[in-house]
């Protein structure tokens, strides 16, 4: 079964609105972590944010923000005040007590101007 | 400070043959993950290194090896190889090891490796 399910193959968003990315995951264990990451065209991951499963607060990070529902299983990031250089494709992971990281299929995020 | 750098960044190899992928991560960081790219199956998980112990593995064939050296630069090795390997293959490193918890990992820029 998949770990990670980002259903939004690819989004268009106009420049300095909110997007919000889905993303939800499977796990039976107690303790684990979400992370977001960012891909553009030039290949590398860059972190974005993190969700601690134990943590009671929604994590952000300048424009990026975790929407955390424990209960729904559900870790969607939102992106405040969406810039051109947004544009990219953003990766869901989960990280359980193992230590490699689930990825999800991913969305590509387009701003438009 | 350097980020992850990661050697060649593009290669092309023929099948059958062999590649060796290298990955130097940042100064101080002590762990480090292989992940392979493709569209067809997206980001895996191939394995970690933390002070040159492979301490997980992905579902990969005995073909994929890895190592890490005393001075935690890793190396990944492909034997013998398939037109399916044709992917970008990216090395993480992160200062320590949490099993779930935050562990920042430094992605570098990938291999784009392609077999004709």
């Amino acid at each position: 079964a998949q770990k990670i399910t980002q259903t939004q193959p690819g989004m268009f968003v106009q420049e300095k609105e909110a997007v919000t990315l889905d993303c939800t995951y499977d796990t039976s264990d107690q303790s684990y972590g979400l992370f977001w990451y960012k891909q553009p065209s030039s290949g590398e991951m860059i972190f974005l944010i993190y969700q601690g499963s134990y943590d009671e607060q929604n994590a952000t990070e300048g424009r990026y923000s975790l929407n955390f529902q424990k209960a729904r299983k559900s870790a969607n990031l939102v992106i405040s005040a969406s810039q051109l250089g947004d544009s990219a494709m953003y990766f869901c992971a989960m990280r359980e007590g193992n230590y490699k990281l689930s990825f999800g299929a991913g969305t590509t995020v387009t701003v438009r101007a | 400070k350097a980020g992850v750098t990661q050697t060649p960044r593009y290669l092309i190899k023929t099948r059958g043959q062999q590649v060796t992928l290298s990955c130097s991560p940042i100064s101080g960081h002590r762990s480090v993950s292989w992940y392979q790219q493709t569209p067809g199956q997206g980001l895996q998980f191939l394995f970690e290194y933390f002070s040159e112990t492979q301490r997980n593995k992905g579902n990969f064939p005995g073909r994929f090896s890895g190592r890490q050296f005393s001075n935690s630069r890793s190396e990944m090795n492909v034997s013998t190889l398939e037109l399916g390997d044709s992917a970008l293959y990216l090395c993480a490193s992160s200062l320590k090891s949490s099993p779930y918890g935050f562990d920042e990992q430094f992605f570098g820029p990938g291999t784009r490796l392609t077999v004709l």
